[in-house]
């Protein structure tokens, strides 16, 4: 079965330091996603990704981060500059068309900050 | 803004129990719902989905009915087995053809033999 991969499953990284969190999605899909969740709250959406560009993205999703699809398999967040409070789960999801169908997560990358 | 509230967990049940995790919504529009599952380990798979009021989704046992009068989609199930020990998460999709999901915390289910 088909299936969305992340790389490191966990990374520890120093304060001030950038990271890249790495992600395959299913092969024929064409939407992107990154989702993070802090350590006991909800679920939240950082941004997606279609046809190489931003599609939408939330207010999380400043100019510390940014995204990319640098050869037409991996999908990879990078955050500049990390923060105490970036420490996180970082999930990848891909669908074959927008979200109202079903979408495919990965297992996470979780992210400390130190 | 639109919002996802679940019932807080952990929740810990016997093998062969009933299952009911509260979830209740808030939105403008006419939302998707939608439970997901996530298993040791594993990335979040969708457990079952509901597109419209009153509609029911069900799967591996589970199900959920979409009720717009009470803003809910509960998850049930009749008897519960050590394998459904996950993190279930509860999430909506404002309208169709929106880019993000809005989730819920999460509610951990731990079921002993």
């Amino acid at each position: 079965e088909p299936e969305v991969t992340q790389t490191p499953s966990h990374q520890v990284t120093q304060m001030g330091q950038e990271v890249i969190l790495r992600c395959v999605p299913i092969s024929n899909h064409l939407y992107f996603y990154w989702y993070r969740q802090i350590l006991g709250q909800k679920v939240e959406f950082l941004v997606s990704f279609y046809n190489n560009e931003i599609s939408e993205k939330s207010e999380i999703f400043d100019d510390q981060f940014s995204v990319e699809r640098p050869d037409g398999s991996n999908f990879t967040l990078k955050i500049r500059s990390t923060k105490l409070e970036d420490s996180a789960m970082y999930f990848c999801a891909s669908s074959a068309r927008v979200m109202n169908t079903e979408a495919f997560f990965g297992q996470g990358t979780r992210l400390t900050v130190v | 803004g639109d919002s996802v509230t679940q019932m807080e967990g952990p929740v810990t049940l016997s093998e062969e129990a009933f299952l009911t995790i509260n979830c209740t919504y808030t939105a403008t529009g006419y939302p998707s719902l939608f439970w997901y599952v996530q298993y040791p380990g594993e990335g979040l798979q969708l457990l079952l989905k509901a597109t419209k009021a009153d509609d029911k989704g069900s799967n591996k046992g589970f199900e959920a009915t979409y009720r717009k009068e009470t803003t809910s989609f509960h998850l049930e199930k009749g008897s519960v087995q050590v394998s459904d020990s996950a993190v279930y998460f509860c999430a909506l999709l404002p309208f169709q053809g929106a880019q993000k999901l809005v989730f819920g915390q999460g509610t951990r289910l731990t079921i002993n033999p």
